[in-house]
C-alpha cells in the first residue's frame, strides 16, 4: 500500500515552454500532497504545499506564477513549470500525506530544459 | 521542526548490521522521529517512525534513547540495496497539513561486499 506515482519520470523541453508533471496516490486519498525540488548532490528543498480544493501555499523564494499547482482530486496534484528555463533543470518529487501522518514519495521526474 | 544531526557518511560491510545514529536533542515532547532512505535518482522511501518506544518492522529498527535525545535506525543484515542516503527527520505526527517535513544532508550509507 502507499503507492505515489509521478508521470513522466524524465522530460526533456526547449527553454520558454511549459511542462507538467503529475503526481498521483494510487492507493490512498491524500488531501495534501508535497512538491519538492532537488539539485544534484544536494537534499530536497519544499517548494510548495498543495491542498485538495484549494490554493497551495508556497515556501519562501518560490514563484508561485511560475510553478502552478493543482490539486483538482483527493487522489492527483499537477505542477506546470511555465516557461520553463535552463536554471530550473532539477528532480521534482512529490509526496502525499497518509491519513497516519505519513509522507509516501513519488519516483520523482527529472526535468532538462535546453 | 527540531534540527537533526547525523554523520555524513558510513560503511557497512555486506550482511552486518548498519547502525545509522542521529542526534536531536532539541526535540519536543509531541515530535516523532520519522527516518526515510533515497536510493540514487529515485524518490525517498519511507523506513520508520517511532514516538518514544522502539520500533521495529521488515525494513528496519528504530531505537530512541529515553530521554528521546537521539535515535539509531539499524538494518540488521544491510545487502548491497541498502546503499542510500539514510535521512532523519523529527516533527510533529498525525495528519496535519501543516506537518512538512525537513530534510538535512542525511547520511550516506555504504554498504560493501
Amino acid at each position: 500500500g502507499a503507492v505515489v506515482s509521478q508521470h513522466p519520470s524524465r522530460v526533456i523541453c526547449k527553454s520558454g515552454t511549459s511542462v507538467k508533471i503529475e503526481c498521483r496516490s494510487l492507493d490512498f486519498q491524500a488531501t495534501t500532497m508535497f512538491w519538492y525540488r532537488q539539485f544534484p548532490k544536494q537534499s530536497l528543498m519544499l517548494m510548495a504545499t498543495s491542498n485538495e480544493g484549494s490554493k497551495a501555499t508556497y515556501e519562501q523564494g518560490v514563484e508561485k506564477d511560475k510553478f502552478l499547482i493543482n490539486h483538482a482530486s483527493l487522489t492527483l496534484s499537477t505542477l506546470t513549470v511555465t516557461s520553463a528555463h535552463p536554471e530550473d533543470s532539477s528532480f521534482y518529487i512529490c509526496s502525499a500525506l497518509g491519513q497516519t501522518g505519513t509522507q509516501y514519495f513519488g519516483p520523482g521526474t527529472r526535468l532538462l530544459v535546453l | 521542526d527540531a534540527k537533526t544531526t547525523q554523520p555524513p557518511s558510513m560503511d557497512c560491510a555486506e550482511g552486518r548490521a548498519a547502525n545509522l545514529p542521529c542526534n536531536h536533542s532539541t526535540i519536543s515532547g509531541n515530535e516523532y522521529v520519522y527516518w526515510y532512505r533515497q536510493i540514487h535518482s529515485q524518490g525517498p522511501q519511507y523506513i520508520i517512525h517511532g514516538l518514544k518506544n522502539n520500533e521495529t518492522n521488515e525494513m528496519a529498527s528504530l531505537i530512541i534513547t529515553e530521554d528521546r535525545k537521539s535515535s539509531t535506525l539499524i538494518l540488521p543484515h544491510a545487502t548491497l540495496r541498502d546503499t542510500a542516503v539514510y535521512y532523519c527527520i523529527v516533527r510533529v505526527g498525525g495528519g496535519n497539513a501543516g506537518n512538512m517535513l525537513t530534510f538535512g544532508g542525511g547520511t550516506r550509507l555504504m554498504v560493501k561486499p
